[in-house]
């Protein structure tokens, strides 16, 4: 079945790091990948999405590309700021209609 | 705000009694999807379904959990006879098919407590 992996967190930079967070996925055919957000006490919100081989999606400074070959859809953002601190979610939609998550990754920026 | 709602936010209930969760989608959404989260844990797919129709649910899903949508609009969660281990976030997401880039919106959940 459909799954998404995540680099196991948490993950804690001080302010103006490069922060990077590692997803792979496994499906059948060709889904469209994303990245969500969930800020404390919010919502899980989309950040970022990409729906081909190769597309990059951005957002709020973040960016992701989606790689076939490598079959990852890595999270990366050059300057982090206090206001990123959230749990970040890879997930996978296919064409069967549902999305598949991976466990989250737990980002705190210090100042 | 015209997001997707989720009510109750929290439900404190005893073992064996059973609980049932509403969603409002966004309006015009046919699309929606009921989702467990346990700490420290993603989203996991329990159910979905395009206007009326069921169209999916999960094989992990056990027969004391049931979900409606009657008319295409609002859905509910029931869970009957309720275990500790039933304890979670239950979320809520809709989508509008048309579009069909996969993008779900989320309610903020609700909270399930087992004693």
């Amino acid at each position: 079945g459909d799954s998404v992996t995540q680099m196991e967190g948490p993950v804690t930079l001080s302010e103006e790091a490069f922060l990077t967070i590692n997803c792979t996925y496994t499906a059948t055919g060709y889904p469209s990948l994303f990245w969500y957000v969930q800020y404390p006490g919010e919502g899980l919100q989309l950040l970022l999405k990409a729906t081909k081989a190769d597309d990059k999606g951005s957002n709020k400074g973040f960016e992701a590309t989606y790689r076939k070959e490598t079959t990852s859809f890595h999270l990366e953002k050059g300057s982090v700021q206090v206001s990123d601190s959230a749990v970040y979610f890879c997930a996978l939609h296919t064409n069967a209609g549902k999305s598949t998550f991976g466990d989250g990754t737990t980002l705190t920026v210090k100042p | 705000d015209t997001g997707v709602s989720q009510d109750p936010r929290h439900k404190i209930t005893k073992r064996g009694q059973n609980v049932t969760f509403r969603c409002d989608p966004i309006s015009e959404h046919n699309r929606l999807y009921w989702y467990r989260q346990t700490l420290g844990q993603g989203p996991e797919f329990l159910t979905y379904f395009q206007n009326e129709a069921q169209l999916e649910k999960s094989r992990l899903l056990s027969d004391r959990f049931s979900a409606e949508r009657p008319k295409g609009s609002f859905s509910t969660l029931e869970i009957q006879r309720t275990e500790q281990g039933d304890s979670a976030m239950y979320l809520c997401a809709s989508s509008f098919s048309q579009v069909n880039t996969g993008e779900l919106f989320f309610g903020e959940g609700s909270r399930l407590t087992v004693l």
